[in-house]
């Protein structure tokens, strides 16, 4: 079975600031591994995804993640955060061999002016 | 392009009421549905998932039940609500396959007084 661990259930920052948020995972075989926000009632969106080739993945919205296998991470980072990136986020986790995902408990980002 | 449509956005309604949430998804055929809730300050507790008509697999037992009666819908459902069925509700799909990443629609708040 897979876990995903959220260090940090919330990170304030100031705005125009650098941001991580830390995800650590656990599996037994090999995964994708996803990043996904969520605004205030509102639906979760993708934010980016490894799925394979480079570690470090571009997403949406100026984010990226590094996939660090060896220390079975992803952290998220985004070196400038506006006001607009208040919101949660979850890192999660699809083995290869099924269709199973799994999310982390979700860390709130609040940016403050 | 891929739609989803989840409603209602808000429900309220007495403890010992019957519920009924309805998801459906446009633009695709034999998704992989899903229904997640999501209570005050967690994460995501996944309640079931289907990979196909009628094919309804139970993650938790509970108070509440799903169906798919068509390739599209998936309906989640309760005879009698209880207080701790309160939470944020929302339904996913992805395409079936090993890639599959999920897409959320924009979630049912209901609130069981």
């Amino acid at each position: 079975a897979q876990s995903v661990t959220q260090l940090d259930s919330q990170v304030p920052v100031f705005e125009e600031a650098p941001v991580e948020l830390r995800c650590n995972y656990s599996s037994s075989v090999s995964v994708y591994l996803f990043w996904y926000v969520q605004y205030p009632n509102q639906g979760l969106q993708l934010l980016l995804k490894y799925l394979s080739g480079s570690t470090l993945v571009k997403g949406i919205n100026g984010f990226e993640a590094e996939f660090n296998k060896s220390q079975t991470s992803f952290h998220l980072r985004k070196p400038s955060v506006h006001i607009s990136d208040t919101a949660e986020y979850f890192c999660a986790v699809s083995p290869y061999n099924n269709n199973d995902m799994r999310f982390g408990a979700g860390t709130r980002l609040t940016v403050k002016p | 392009s891929q739609t989803i449509h989840q409603w209602p956005a808000t429900l309220v309604q007495p403890v010992g009421s019957p519920l009924s949430l309805e998801c459906t998804v446009e633009g695709t055929s034999n998704p992989n549905l899903y229904w997640y809730r999501q209570a005050a300050g967690r994460g995501l507790q996944l309640l079931f998932y289907s990979v196909g008509i009628g094919q309804i697999s139970s993650e938790v037992p509970q108070n509440l039940s799903a169906s798919r009666p068509q390739d599209r819908q998936f309906i989640l459902s309760s005879k009698k609500l209880l207080l701790s069925d309160s939470g944020f509700y929302l339904c996913a799909w992805a395409h079936g396959g090993r890639r599959n990443i999920q897409y959320f629609g924009a979630g049912t708040r209901l609130s069981v007084l």
